[in-house]
């Protein structure tokens, strides 16, 4: 059975801090990664990773992928209030199916 | 907004009782995804459909049933419901319902059983 995990399950940090979102996974005949953050309801959608070693980047928030390792981890620098949230890992595999983690609850104090 | 239009956003309802839920995707999407998320079980996958056909399935109780209709909505039917079925039910769609895309969710129906 397909397993997607992540860690921590949550964390609580100061305005300005660094984390750091750990998601790894064993699925058959993976195809991609994808990260969500999910804030009050509906999951919005960040990356996408396929290859391993190539940073996605976007401001503040960067990912990288390792399929030896089978993890990935996405980094939130200088870390503002709106990024409190949920952050969801996802892995899509052959045969159109799609785990998800079960997130990474974010809390950022001012 | 993400272009995908769930109804309703709450549905209270009674145990033993059916109700259905209704997606309509993002303009040209083809794929529709159901997904349950209750507290301790996080995003669960239940079905997807790809053009009016069921393409892949997952933890989808034989209580449920859905479908996607020609003009590409879908419907996910949950019948005898329990208490524990009490959850958010995202609909999510994509283009081409392949894995390596990105799915784009609505905002959910909140669904509480007493």
């Amino acid at each position: 059975e397909d397993k997607v995990v992540q860690s921590p399950l949550s964390l609580v940090v100061h305005e300005g801090d660094t984390v750091t979102l750990n998601c790894s996974y064993e699925v058959t005949n993976f195809r991609s990664l994808l990260w969500y953050k999910q804030e009050k309801k509906a999951p919005t959608f960040l990356f996408m990773l396929t290859s391993s070693g190539i940073e996605k980047k976007s401001g503040r928030l960067s990912s990288i992928l390792d399929k030896k390792e089978l993890f990935s981890i996405l980094n939130i620098t200088a870390t503002q209030t709106g990024d409190s949230a949920v952050y969801l890992c996802a892995v899509g595999a052959a045969g159109n199916k799609l785990t998800f983690g079960g997130g990474t609850r974010v809390l950022v104090k001012p | 907004d993400s272009g995908v239009t769930q109804t309703p956003k709450h549905l209270i309802t009674a145990t033993g009782q059916r109700v259905t839920l209704r997606c309509s995707p993002r303009s040209g999407d083809l794929s529709v995804y159901w997904y349950q998320q209750s507290l301790d079980q996080g995003l669960q996958f239940l079905i997807q459909y790809y053009n009016g056909e069921e393409r892949a399935k997952g933890n989808i109780l034989e209580r449920f049933s859905a479908q996607q209709f020609p003009d590409l909505h879908s419907e996910l039917n949950l019948s005898s419901l329990e208490l524990g079925d009490s959850a958010l039910y995202f609909c999510a769609s994509s283009a081409q319902g392949a894995t390596n895309e990105k799915l784009f969710f609505g905002s959910g129906t909140q669904l509480s059983v007493l």
